[in-house]
C-alpha cells in the first residue's frame, strides 16, 4: 500500500532554514508528482508547490519563490522541502501529498515551530 | 490567483441529516475542483476530484456537483464519522488554492 512517512517535528529560530523529508513506498516513486501543503495552527490549507521526482522539475507558489526548494533522492524514494529565512508565521504543519489519483495519499504531517 | 469561497464556514447538523456545502470560484475553473475531509490532528483525505468523481474507497453518501464557478458537496445521511472540516480546492490553474473550510459539527 502507498505510504508517505515524514520526518519529525522541528523547532527553529527566525531566520533559520528547515528541511522536511517525505519517504514514499508502495508506488513508483518517479511516476508521480509530490505536492507540499502547509497548515498554520487553526487555519486552512495552503499549497506550496510540487516536484516531479523523475525530472526534478518544480513548480512553486509565487508566495514561496526564493525561499522554498524542493528536491528528491530517487535512490531512497524520498522528497524534501526546504524553507529558508523562517518567520514566526511559517509555524505550521507541513504535509506531502502524492498525485497518483489527485492528492489521494498524504504524509502524516511535520510540525515546524518558529520561535525565538 | 483564483479565490475559493466556501459557505457556510460552519454548520451544526444531526446524525441522519442531509448536508450541503457550497464552494464558489472567483473565475471559471471548468470541473477542476476537488473536495477534502480533515479531522482534528489528521492529514486531509481526498473525497472527490473532477467536481463529481468519487475517490476509491469513499462511500457513495458523498457526492459532488457543479461546473464553472459554483460547486456543491453533499453528504446524504450524516454519520458520526463525518463530523469534520471540509475543504474545496481548485486545480484549474496555479497556484492551487483551497477554500477556507467548512466545519461540520454535531447538533
Amino acid at each position: 500500500q502507498v505510504q508517505l512517512v515524514q520526518s519529525g517535528a522541528e523547532v527553529k529560530k527566525p531566520g533559520a532554514s528547515v528541511k522536511v523529508s517525505c519517504k514514499a513506498s508502495g508506488h513508483t516513486f518517479t511516476g508521480y508528482n509530490m505536492h507540499w501543503v502547509r497548515q498554520a495552527p487553526g487555519q486552512g490549507l495552503e499549497w506550496m508547490g510540487w516536484i516531479n521526482p523523475n525530472s526534478g522539475a518544480t513548480n512553486y507558489a509565487q508566495k514561496f519563490q526564493g525561499r522554498v526548494t524542493m528536491t528528491r533522492d530517487t535512490s531512497i524514494s524520498t522528497d524534501y522541502m526546504e524553507l529558508s529565512r523562517l518567520r514566526s508565521d511559517d509555524t505550521a504543519v507541513y504535509y506531502c501529498a502524492v498525485d497518483l489519483n489527485y492528492f489521494d495519499y498524504w504524509g502524516q504531517g511535520t510540525l515546524v515551530t518558529v520561535s525565538s | 490567483d483564483i479565490q475559493m469561497t466556501q459557505s457556510p464556514s460552519s454548520l451544526s447538523a444531526s446524525v441522519g441529516d442531509r448536508v450541503s456545502i457550497t464552494c464558489r470560484a472567483s473565475q471559471g475553473i471548468s470541473n477542476y475542483l476537488a473536495w477534502f475531509q480533515q479531522k482534528p490532528g489528521k492529514a486531509p483525505k481526498s473525497l472527490i476530484y473532477g467536481a463529481s468523481s468519487l475517490q476509491s474507497g469513499v462511500p457513495s453518501k458523498f457526492s459532488g456537483s457543479g461546473s464553472g464557478t459554483d460547486f456543491t458537496l453533499t453528504i446524504s445521511s450524516l454519520q458520526p464519522e463525518d463530523f469534520a472540516t471540509y475543504y474545496c480546492q481548485q486545480y484549474n490553474s496555479y497556484p492551487l488554492t483551497f477554500g477556507g473550510g467548512t466545519k461540520v459539527e454535531i447538533k
